[in-house]
């Protein structure tokens, strides 16, 4: 399996609702990213997971809550998000020591 | 600071003709460049990475230390070749890329 996957593809919710995106690579990769990217920008990193820890959190505000349960997987925890948190939801990984990093196809994301 | 310039929003060029996407960058060290293509309502892929020196679909890129440039070219683009291309930078010290903002690319049948 070389492919990053993400589900689920569409989510909408409202400002109340508690939500998760999930992220799923089976390559071995032990480095694991989110990314949000808005229309026609590039992707901006929110966290990174090396090893199954946080090693970098990009000043991401607390409504957006990262969690790696195993080497597989990462989650994106939503609550009480706001109108401009919409955008589109990257999930990447790569090697710990080679950077080119992967993409999955991301999350569509609208937040009412 | 480090940097990467994607000089042209907009790229529009007729099919068979060439192309140039241009990349400057800003990097104090010796650094690891990339060119990722994103096309419409598919996946950000890595297209090619400066250390390979590959071609991938037509696409060379070399790495101009003199001139801080990692230009993508192609000698006959395809209409397919239309997508949004972005350059990155890889920081030293941690994981993180340095992304330019992208050159949409049009390829006029």
């Amino acid at each position: 399996d070389t492919e990053v996957t993400q589900t689920p593809k569409h989510l909408v919710m409202g400002m109340t609702n508690k939500k998760s995106l999930k992220c799923e690579q089976h390559m071995g990769h032990r480095a694991m990213y989110w990314y949000k990217q808005k229309a026609k920008k590039p992707p901006e990193l929110m966290f990174v997971y090396s090893y199954e820890k946080l090693s970098i959190n990009e000043s991401v505000p607390s409504r957006f809550s990262p969690e790696c349960p195993n080497s597989s997987l990462l989650n994106l925890h939503l609550h009480a998000l706001q109108p401009e948190d919409s955008a589109l939801y990257l999930c990447a990984s790569s090697q710990t020591d080679r950077p080119a990093q992967y993409f999955g196809p991301g999350t569509r994301l609208t937040v009412l | 600071a480090q940097r990467v310039t994607q000089p042209e929003k907009l790229l529009s060029v007729f099919k068979g003709a060439p192309v140039e996407l241009k990349c400057n960058y800003s990097y104090s060290g010796s650094p690891e460049l990339f060119w990722y293509v994103q096309y419409s309502r598919q996946r950000l892929q890595l297209l090619l990475r400066h250390i390979s020196r590959e071609s991938i679909k037509g696409f060379t890129a070399d790495l101009n230390k003199g001139e801080t440039s990692f230009h993508l070219k192609k000698p006959f683009a395809q209409e397919e070749d239309s997508a949004m291309y972005y350059c990155a930078l890889k920081e030293n010290s941690n994981y993180q890329l340095i992304w330019g903002a992208g050159t949409k690319l049009i390829i006029k049948p």
